[in-house]
């Protein structure tokens, strides 16, 4: 069965600094993983998603992804944070058969302090 | 090109009324699923539909019914509301089937208090 377990509940980090937001996956086979932020009062809207092609995927406003199969992990990275990156951010992992079927992880909390 | 649209956006219920959360989707996906998210919790699988006529349950069926007459209405019903039915609640939609995993496109949510 797969699983999706995102590390940190809250993170919080000065605007202009790195931000590190880290997703580990459970799956028996090669999963599809997806990055999912949703700001307050809204709803959810993709960030990124692997789907074993490139190992290192970039998406939406400056954030980026890297797929570690030896490591089970799907981190979320940005160079620089930004005040409108405080929101909340959800790692997903897409059941087998492409069905559609999401497992979320817990989601994390980015702060941004200017 | 409308995507998921929700409604309510809000709603208040007192324990023991029934009422339904609307979806509809008009990018002919064949998939649809109803979560709730709770503080801490993430996002729970209510119940999903992978085409029209096909409905199962999710990680958090109880209290909830769906129906999927058409590709695309997928209501939510809550039979007799619970105060742990308060709630935020998001519809989904997605293709399904190929290679590659598709993208889910939401709904804004409907917040639902249950007293």
């Amino acid at each position: 069965a797969q699983s999706v377990t995102q590390l940190d509940s809250h993170v919080s980090v000065s605007e202009g600094t790195p931000v590190l937001l880290r997703c580990n996956y459970s799956s028996s086979y090669s999963p599809s993983l997806f990055w999912y932020v949703q700001h307050p009062n809204k709803g959810l809207q993709l960030l990124l998603k692997y789907t074993s092609a490139a190992t290192l995927v970039k998406g939406i406003n400056g954030f980026e992804a890297e797929f570690k199969k030896s490591e089970t992990s799907f981190h979320l990275t940005k160079p620089s944070a930004h005040m409108s990156d405080a929101a909340e951010y959800f790692c997903v992992v897409v059941t087998s058969g492409n069905t559609g079927k999401l497992i979320f992880g817990q989601g994390t909390t980015l702060q941004v302090k200017p | 090109n409308a995507g998921v649209t929700q409604t309510p956006k809000f709603q208040v219920l007192k324990t023991g009324q029934s009422m339904t959360l609307q979806c509809a989707q008009d990018m002919n996906h064949e998939y649809m699923s109803w979560y709730r998210q709770d503080p801490g919790m993430g996002l729970r699988l209510i119940h999903y539909s992978v085409g029209a006529g096909i409905t199962d349950q999710g990680e958090v069926p109880n209290g909830y019914n769906v129906s999927r007459s058409t590709t695309e209405d997928f209501p939510l019903r809550l039979l007799s509301a619970a105060p742990s039915q308060t709630s935020v609640y998001f519809c989904a939609s997605s293709r399904t089937g190929g290679l590659v995993a598709r993208e889910a496109f939401f709904g804004q949510g409907t917040r639902l208090t249950v007293v």
